[in-house]
Formats: C-alpha cells, sequence, structure tokens
C-alpha cells in the first residue's frame, strides 16, 4: 500500500513571497490533516478535512495561510505571504474514517525554509 | 489551547538500558499515541492507548494510559542502535463535530552510546 505522497520535499523562498505545498492521501482514506512541526517541537494542526469539507480549522492562520481538497482527495496547502517564522516542516497525514483503532499516517512532509 | 509537557527532553543512554519517559496535561484525552520520528521523515506510530488505565506492549515497548486520563508513559526494554530517533506523546480530545486533530508534545530526543 502506497503511504501519504507530499511535494516538493524542500522549498527555500524569501520572505514576502508565496508557497504552495501538494499532499496526496492514502487510497480511500476520506481524512485529510495538515500539521507544521517548527524546528524542535512537536507537530501542531493546522486544519482537519473530511472528504472535501473543512472540519477543524481553529489554528489556521487564515490571513496567510489557505488550504484547500477540492475534490476530496489531494491537498494543497498555500501561504502567501511568507514570513521567517513559517520556517518548519509542513505533515500531511489521513486516516480512513477517523474511528478509534484508525490512527493517522504521516507523509515526510515537506520542509520550508524562509530567508 | 491544549498543552501537553513531555519529559525528559533528551536522553543518552548505553545500548541494552531500558528507557523510560512520559507526557502529562492539565487536561483529559480520550486517546493516547506515542510516535517515533526519524530525520527527514514524518512520525510512525508505536502504541495506541484508548482507555485509561490500559497497558499495551509492542515488542520491546509498553506504554500505559493514566487513570486521571491526563498522562502516559513509555518504556522501551533493552535498548538497541536503530531506536535512536525522537519519540513523541500525542493525545486526542473529543471535540465535538468530528475534529480529532492530535495535540503532539515536544518530544523526547533518545541518543544510544554504543
Amino acid at each position: 500500500e502506497a503511504g501519504v505522497a507530499q511535494s516538493p520535499r524542500y522549498k527555500i523562498i524569501e520572505k514576502r513571497q508565496s508557497v504552495a505545498f501538494w499532499c496526496n492521501p492514502i487510497s480511500g482514506h476520506a481524512t485529510l490533516y495538515w500539521y507544521q512541526q517548527i524546528l524542535g517541537q512537536g507537530p501542531k494542526l493546522l486544519i482537519q478535512f473530511q472528504n472535501n469539507g473543512v472540519v477543524d480549522d481553529s489554528q489556521l492562520p487564515k490571513d496567510r495561510f489557505s488550504a484547500e481538497r477540492l475534490k476530496g482527495v489531494d491537498s494543497t496547502l498555500k501561504i502567501q505571504p511568507a514570513k521567517l517564522e513559517d520556517s518548519a516542516v509542513y505533515l500531511c497525514a489521513s486516516t480512513l474514517e477517523g474511528r478509534e483503532g484508525d490512527e493517522q499516517f504521516f507523509g515526510p512532509g515537506t520542509r520550508l525554509t524562509v530567508l | 489551547g491544549q498543552q501537553l509537557n513531555q519529559s525528559p527532553q533528551s536522553m543518552f543512554i548505553q545500548e541494552g538500558e531500558d528507557v523510560s519517559m512520559n507526557c502529562t496535561s492539565s487536561s483529559i484525552f480520550n486517546t493516547w499515541l506515542w510516535y517515533k520520528q526519524d530525520p527527514g521523515e514524518g512520525p510512525v506510530l508505536l502504541i495506541a492507548l484508548y482507555k485509561a488505565g490500559e497497558l499495551t506492549s509492542n515488542g520491546r515497548l509498553t506504554a500505559q494510559f493514566g487513570i486521571t486520563r491526563k498522562d502516559s508513559f513509555l518504556n522501551i526494554s533493552a535498548s538497541i542502535p536503530s531506536d535512536v530517533g525522537i519519540y513523541f506523546c500525542a493525545g486526542r480530545a473529543e471535540m465535538g463535530g468530528g475534529a480529532d486533530g492530535l495535540t503532539f508534545g515536544k518530544g523526547t530526543h533518545l541518543i544510544i552510546q554504543p
């Protein structure tokens, strides 16, 4: 079974530029999550999708971050404009239905450096 | 928001030693999870705990869900070099509306000296 795919693996941009990350969850997984992991910290949830609907985006900085999952499969996370403090690894995770015993599988992440 | 206090931050041990780490929270969680993250990779699930008091093993790993539902520990017995990495605890609370994102600790960095 193929895992969660993410691209690009690395991205370096200057502050005030825009950037987008892509995630393809495990086939058939209805629930998709984006996490931000700053160096030396644990992942922090940004947004959760159930199919193509947003379930929780309470920790997403909506003035600069946006995410979509238009067809309920793959998803894009965008930052516009980027700030220095956005430097982090952005992890995507997915679950089949999000019930007990059905835990999140994580992708390898996209490492973003903002200069 | 919810926070998890994970300790220790780092551990330097000899190969073959046992390891113990724990997480505490100021609020209740319905599920406790333990993940391991290697450099350049995403976290990988080690153990999941669903009931207060539950003790679960996975090979040399043993984890427990605290009775108060506010803490959990992970033990690794007879450590080997491939145990090196960062271990994270994570909790899931009943949020309603299907929201079930995880809250993570800051991690325990395990370093093993041969």
